[in-house]
């Protein structure tokens, strides 16, 4: 059972690239997440999907797009990297959306990306 | 909106000895969670003890426990018989009832746990 799945675990990009984050989960999970980490912070949500063909903003989303075309994928684009999207990267996904119902949010082990 | 705030940003604490992480939320809602995460240095975001908002009792879970108060608005988590393999980063995080999940993290206490 692999979990939620991230790739790739490091990368640098040159200011003004693009890339893909990748986030892949084998648990049929309808819920899925992308936080970012900074330095010394906690994580803040960027966008979250409540199934597929369904995406929603979460608190960070300028920058970033999404999208969920099927239950097990949730990627994440950077269409012009900046600076300020150095950061770590994190992918969730739980069941359902009641989590406090003893339900596990389950996170993938994170991208870290820098962007110079 | 809900804010999370971690006053501590660095602790430490001798093996087996008793040491607590302070958490304090704002927030207009009355039913919501509350829970602490552990962030080891792997990265990982593992879940050590969550509260219901609801529920007058403070969660425990083995040598994790949390003091609750919700007119303070604050959550503090109480780590018994420190390990070393306790040194991490703890997060503590905000999600309303129904709230999809949604969890608002305060930026973390690092705790150092020496033998």
């Amino acid at each position: 059972n692999a979990g939620v799945t991230q790739t790739p675990k490091f990368r640098i990009l040159k200011i003004g690239q693009s890339m893909t984050l990748q986030c892949t989960q084998d648990m049929n999970h309808n819920y899925m997440y992308w936080y970012r980490q900074d330095p010394g912070m906690g994580l803040k949500l960027i966008y979250y999907s409540v199934g597929a063909g369904i995406t929603d903003k979460g608190e960070v989303p300028n920058g970033y797009n999404v999208s969920r075309s099927t239950t097990e994928d949730f990627p994440l684009r950077l269409e012009l990297a900046a600076p300020s999207q150095t950061s770590v990267y994190f992918c969730a996904s739980t069941e359902s959306g009641t989590l406090a119902t003893n339900e596990k949010l389950f996170f993938g082990s994170g991208t870290q990306l820098s962007v110079l | 909106a809900q804010t999370v705030t971690q006053s501590q940003p660095e602790m430490s604490v001798q093996e087996a000895e008793t040491v607590t992480l302070s958490c304090t939320y704002d927030t207009s809602e009355n039913n919501y969670y509350l829970f602490w995460y552990k962030q080891p240095p792997s990265r990982q975001m593992i879940l050590v003890i969550r509260q219901e908002a609801y529920k007058q009792q403070n969660a425990t879970e083995n040598r994790f426990s949390v003091n609750f108060q919700k007119a303070a608005k604050s959550f503090s988590l109480k780590i018994s018989d420190s390990q070393l393999g306790d040194t991490a980063m703890y997060f503590c995080a905000f999600m309303k009832h129904r709230g999809y999940n949604k969890l608002i993290f305060g930026a973390g206490t690092r705790l150092a746990v020496h033998p």
